[in-house]
């Protein structure tokens, strides 16, 4: 299947400051990506979906100022987290589907772990 | 998109099939059923999608009942690999293409 990357897989930082999340679509093009973060013990909750070239759609309740959404090519998206404090850790996942691909099925990364202290 | 309803845990002897069943009652007619699975710290990995007839793949097979109301996910030889917590989500096919995660139910294969 296609290989969705993210970097960096874990981070820690000092509250206050921010952190920027990429994720690839290593060997297809995706005109839309997806950024899901999860606590733990807790299922995945849908934080946005970043469309190339165009403004992110954030879903109800989730901070667009706090979470930076930016899709500039249709490989990249990265997910910027500012002014970072303790409650922001958590595991961040992207997922991009194929363009020409089966919906629904999307590709996920291996998720990137923050630690804010 | 409609909801689903799974049981939060099961057990499976190692070697055995694994049955993970899915309410799925309010489905409509165009929607499909998507089964994911997400072992402890990584990013979830799809196995397999069905609309109404039964799919099978070289993961699993997914068994869905004539009024499309619930779904039945096969691993026909679980291993202890196979231990995750498995998704089971219904989405139309023709929209943005996010996937909404519920609960989904922690499979443990035990040796």
């Amino acid at each position: 299947g296609a290989v969705v990357s993210q970097h960096p897989s874990w981070v820690i930082c000092k509250s206050g400051t921010s952190v920027k999340i990429e994720c690839r679509s290593l060997d297809f093009q995706a005109t839309t990506m997806f950024w899901y973060r999860q606590f733990p013990k807790q299922s995945l909750m849908l934080m946005a979906t970043s469309n190339e070239g165009s403004k992110a759609t954030y879903e109800q309740g989730v901070e667009k100022d706090k979470f930076l959404i930016n899709h500039a090519s249709l490989t990249l998206s990265t997910l910027t987290v500012t002014s970072a404090h303790p409650e922001d850790s958590s595991f961040y996942i992207c997922s991009a589907r194929v363009a020409s691909g089966t919906p629904g099925e999307l590709f996920f990364g291996e998720g990137s772990r923050l630690t804010v202290l | 998109d409609a909801k689903t309803t799974q049981p939060p845990s099961m057990d499976c002897a190692e070697g055995r099939a694994a049955n993970l069943p899915c309410n799925h009652s309010t489905i409509s007619g165009n929607e499909y059923v998507y089964w994911y699975r997400q072992i402890h710290s990584q990013g979830p990995q799809y196995i397999i999608h069905g609309l109404k007839n039964n799919e099978t793949n070289e993961m699993a097979s997914l068994i869905i009942t004539e009024d499309r109301k619930s779904s039945t996910l096969i691993l026909p030889h679980a291993t202890l690999r196979d231990t995750a917590v498995y998704y089971c989500i219904v989405r139309v096919s023709s929209n943005t293409g996010k996937l909404i995660f519920g609960q989904g139910t922690t499979l443990q294969v035990k040796p």
